[in-house]
């Protein structure tokens, strides 16, 4: 069972413009969903997160925009550079525990 | 003390053999867990530690895989009589949980197991 599906598999994306990853969950018990970007052959790192009761977060070129009577959330990617080529995956948690549900990723290629 | 260091970072090894890989997590963070990356495909839970207990498995952890935490610290997970399905990226993290407050993972680089 897919708790956290993740959508689009990849998008290619010219040096300027805009990424938008999309993710949608089930569980709503989830209480923090962060964002990971992953390079190949490295493990992920963090890069931005929300808790349920905020509808948006920015980090610098990053936002993340949240639904909760929708159960989703996106990453926005403003400005997009070739070093953000790299694999995201939206998570979904469950306090107790601190477990974490990962979608199934999105490969990015910016284009200078 | 920069990070999750994981070993070793590439092992290929022939099916039915045993493996064992090695996670030192941050010092200060109680919390350690262990995550199965296949290619293409997001992190899978496995299990975690807080300190030295073992306090939740996955049910993709077979009797095949056992976990330790010896005296809270570093942590190993072996693989028994490995399968080519075991072939994956194995993933550690640690986090600090102080309270109720559950803190943010960091990752280390991963071991790459291949089972030929």
């Amino acid at each position: 069972q897919q708790q956290v599906k993740q959508s689009p598999q990849s998008l290619i994306v010219q040096k300027g413009g805009i990424s938008i990853i999309n993710c949608a969950y089930e569980n709503t018990a989830f209480d923090y969903f962060p964002w990971y970007q992953q390079f190949p052959g490295k493990g992920p790192a963090l890069l931005i997160a929300i808790r349920p009761d905020v509808s948006e977060k920015k980090e610098g070129r990053f936002t993340i925009s949240f639904n909760k009577s929708a159960k989703q959330f996106s990453l926005h990617i403003m400005d997009s550079q070739p070093g953000d080529s790299a694999t995201y995956f939206c998570a979904a948690r469950v306090d107790a525990g601190n477990k974490l549900t990962f979608g199934g990723g999105t490969r990015v290629l910016v284009k200078p | 003390d920069t990070g999750v260091s994981q070993d070793p970072r590439h092992k290929i090894t022939k099916r039915g053999q045993n493996v064992t890989f090695r996670c030192d997590p941050i010092s200060e963070h109680n919390r350690l867990y262990w995550y199965r990356q296949t290619l293409g495909q997001g992190p899978e839970f496995l299990t975690y530690f807080q300190n030295e207990a073992q306090l939740e498995k996955s049910r993709l952890l077979s009797d095949r895989f056992s976990a330790e935490r010896p005296k809270g610290s570093f942590s190993t997970l072996e693989i028994q009589r490995t399968e080519q399905g075991d072939s994956a990226m194995y993933l550690c993290a640690s986090s600090s949980q102080g309270g109720t407050v559950n803190y943010g993972y960091t990752f280390g680089s991963g071991t790459r197991l291949t089972v030929v």
